[in-house]
C-alpha cells in the first residue's frame, strides 16, 4: 500500500523558516516524481514545487521560487521541502504527493503550517 | 502563466446529471492533459479523471471528462448522482515550462 507521511508543520512567525518532510513507502519511491502542493484554510489547491525522480529536473511555482527549496534522498525514500523567508500567505496544509504522470495519484494527509507573529 | 476558471458552485438533485466547466486562459487546451480530483472535507483530494477523459481505477463510469476545442475548455460530468458525491471538485493542468495549474475549485452540492 502506497502510504506518503509528512511532517514538520507547525506555528511560525514571519520571516522563519521550516523544513517539512514526507516519508514514502510502498512503492520503489526512486522511479516517480514528488510534489508538494498546498492549501490555504478554506481555499483552493496551490502546486509549489516539483522534483524529478532523480532530482534531474526540479521546478516552483513563482510565488515560492527563490525562498522554497525541494529536494529528495532516495535512499531515504523522502522528499522534503525547506521553506525560508516565510510570510503570512504561506499559511497552508501542505500536501506530499506522488505523480505518475500526468495524475496526481496519491496525496499525504497534509501538515499545517501557519506563519503568524 | 495560465489560469484555469470553473464555477463557484453547483447544485442537482440525486440522480440526475451535473457538468462542472473548466476554462484554461491561454494555451491550447487540447496540449495538456487535463485532470479531476474530487476533495470531501476533511480529506486530501483523490484523482476521478486523468489525461482529459481516463478513469483512474475504482473509480465509477458515472464520472467522465471531455474537451472542447472551440471554448478551450474540459468538463467534469457526473451521472446519476449520489449524496456521497458531494464535495469540491477541482481540474488541473500544466504547460510548456512543467508549471502546474489547479483551477479555483467547485462546490457540489447534491439536494
Amino acid at each position: 500500500e502506497v502510504q506518503l507521511v509528512e511532517s514538520g508543520g507547525g506555528l511560525v512567525k514571519p520571516g522563519a523558516s521550516l523544513r517539512l518532510s514526507c516519508a514514502a513507502s510502498g512503492f520503489p519511491f526512486s522511479s516517480y516524481t514528488m510534489k508538494w502542493v498546498r492549501q490555504a484554510p478554506g481555499k483552493g489547491l496551490e502546486w509549489v514545487a516539483s522534483i524529478e525522480s532523480s532530482s534531474t529536473y526540479i521546478f516552483y511555482a513563482d510565488s515560492v521560487k527563490g525562498r522554497f527549496t525541494i529536494s529528495r534522498d532516495n535512499a531515504k525514500n523522502s522528499v522534503y521541502l525547506q521553506m525560508n523567508s516565510l510570510r503570512a500567505e504561506d499559511t497552508a496544509v501542505y500536501y506530499c504527493v506522488r505523480v505518475d504522470n500526468p495524475i496526481f495519484d496519491h496525496w499525504g494527509q497534509g501538515t499545517l503550517v501557519t506563519v503568524s507573529s | 502563466n495560465f489560469m484555469l476558471t470553473q464555477p463557484h458552485s453547483v447544485s442537482e438533485s440525486p440522480g440526475k446529471t451535473v457538468t462542472i466547466s473548466c476554462t484554461r486562459s491561454s494555451g491550447p487546451i487540447l496540449s495538456y492533459y487535463v485532470q479531476w480530483y474530487q476533495q470531501r472535507p476533511g480529506s486530501a483530494p483523490t484523482s476521478v479523471i486523468y489525461a482529459d477523459n481516463r478513469r483512474p481505477s475504482g473509480v465509477p463510469d458515472r464520472f467522465s471528462g471531455s474537451i472542447d476545442s472551440p471554448s478551450n475548455s474540459a468538463s467534469l460530468t457526473i451521472s446519476g448522482l449520489k449524496t456521497e458525491d458531494e464535495a469540491d471538485y477541482y481540474c488541473q493542468s500544466y504547460d510548456s515550462n512543467n508549471h502546474w495549474v489547479f483551477g479555483g475549485g467547485t462546490k457540489l452540492t447534491v439536494l
